[in-house]
């Protein structure tokens, strides 16, 4: 157990549908980092939040949002979803000197039929 | 966008060689990171080095950087099977607070 809770860990929704992924970061890690992750790609950055609060944006689609909450949770929600969509979705979060790195969690895999 | 690129794209080895794969990025870093990836799994952190260090151990992992050729190597010596995975460099660029990763090497160490 990395510290780092994602839920759920398998989703399987038609196109066009809407979800949302949740993530929990590790005790006192106050950024919380999303990332996409396609079939045999490298990881894409989405969006970063510090302590409630948007730091930055990547590769995000304007059908995808995300929030972090003042218990410091973060969910990322993706609505109108197409196949292209389909890949594993990483939450990670860290400590702002990034003295250990990134921890990430093991993943949400969406599937879009 | 992508910041490391990871080289070689894949990699097959022995047990016991060592195993070296490169990362080249782009913009000045504040430091820059080592993951391991196992199939359709999490990653793991293996190793950071920051901008001011040249080169750093953890155990059988041996990461250089060169911040004027923007480059950073990482050495797994007497290779495992276990060690089979994906390994990705991560690069967190000056200003920003993002990191970004590469596509990763590929590693496979054949028992």
């Amino acid at each position: 157990d990395s510290g780092v809770t994602q839920t759920p860990k398998h989703l399987i929704t038609a196109t066009g549908q809407r979800v949302t992924l949740r993530c929990s970061p590790r005790s006192g890690d106050l950024s919380v980092y999303w990332y996409q992750q396609s079939l045999d790609q490298g990881l894409q950055f989405l969006i970063q939040y510090y302590n409630g609060e948007e730091r930055a944006k990547g590769n995000i689609l304007e059908r995808f949002s995300a929030q972090q909450f003042p218990d410091l949770h973060s969910e990322l929600n993706l609505s109108s979803l197409e196949l292209g969509d389909s890949a594993l979705y990483f939450c990670a979060s860290t400590q702002e000197d990034f003295a250990y790195g990134y921890t990430f969690g093991s993943g949400t895999r969406l599937t879009v039929v | 966008s992508q910041q490391g690129e990871e080289d070689p794209q894949a990699l097959s080895i022995q047990e016991g060689e060592n195993a070296t794969m490169n990362c080249s990025y782009k913009t000045s870093i504040n430091n820059l990171q080592w993951y391991r990836q196992n199939s359709g799994r999490g990653l793991v952190h293996l190793i950071l080095i920051r901008s001011n260090e040249r080169e750093k151990h953890s155990g059988r992992l041996r990461v250089t950087l060169d911040t004027s050729k923007k480059s950073s190597s990482l050495l797994i010596t007497a290779s495992r099977a276990a060690d089979t995975a994906s390994y990705f460099c991560a690069t967190d660029p000056y200003n920003n607070n993002d990191m970004r990763f590469g596509a990763g090497t590929r590693l496979t160490v054949k028992p």
